[in-house]
């Protein structure tokens, strides 16, 4: 079974570009986040989708970002325009939906993002 | 509001010894609780978790973790370390008060020397 895939790997962009990072969940996981990680600091979630709904975007830090799920497959977060605060490794995760058990969130290998 | 703490930026240890590595909690209902392992040039990779029962949670690659709730703590251990290890490991919580997110530490990096 493949795993959460994320593309691009890494990106290198100018202050004022537009990125747009993809993530591929497991198949069949209907929930996906998003998270990010700043140079040595803590993991901070960023929101969830449970199939094509946001179900929480408390860690959005501002409209410069846009996340989708169209479908309710592949998701996408598009930064633009991107700030030099923006860099960092973006994770993405996914896990099953189930009202009986928590669940296990499963990680993609991140994109890791720089802004000059 | 939740929060992680993982006290020491880097754990040291020689292979074959006993490896500890910290990670204490706040949360408003109860808790939780995972580990995840970042090796080089890798994600995160699941270690393993607490939902409720026995204290002693073990996992993938011979990692256990305690919990115990009166210290709000749940530390990962191996009795044995292997240079493999070497790693960079979070220590992450949720509760059961609704939204799914997890909180994470900062991380600690995990050292072992032959």
């Amino acid at each position: 079974e493949a795993g959460v895939t994320q593309f691009p790997s890494h990106s290198v962009i100018e202050k004022g570009q537009t990125v747009t990072l993809r993530c591929d969940p497991i198949s069949g996981h209907d929930n996906l986040y998003w998270y990010r990680r700043v140079m040595g600091k803590e993991i901070k979630f960023l929101l969830h989708f449970v199939k094509e709904s946001k179900q929480d975007e408390s860690g959005m830090p501002n409209n410069r970002f846009l996340a989708e799920r169209t479908g309710g497959t592949y998701s996408t977060l598009k930064v633009q325009p991107a700030e030099l605060e923006d860099s960092g490794v973006y994770f993405c995760a996914s896990s099953q939906v189930s009202s009986t058990i928590v669940e296990t969130q499963y990680f993609g290998p991140g994109t890791r993002l720089l802004v000059l | 509001a939740q929060s992680v703490a993982q006290p020491e930026d880097q754990v040291n240890v020689a292979e074959g010894n006993p490896l500890t590595v910290k990670c204490t909690y706040s949360v408003s209902g109860n808790p939780y609780l995972f580990w995840y392992v970042q090796y080089p040039n890798r994600g995160l990779q699941f270690l393993l978790k607490y939902i409720t029962g026995d204290n002693l949670v073990k996992g993938s690659y011979g990692f256990e973790a305690e919990f115990n709730k009166s210290q709000t703590s749940f530390h990962l251990k191996k009795p044995s370390a292997l240079v493999s290890d070497s790693a960079l490991y979070f220590c992450a919580v949720r509760d059961d008060t609704g939204f799914q997110k997890l909180v994470f530490g900062t991380g600690t990096r995990l050292l072992v020397s032959p």
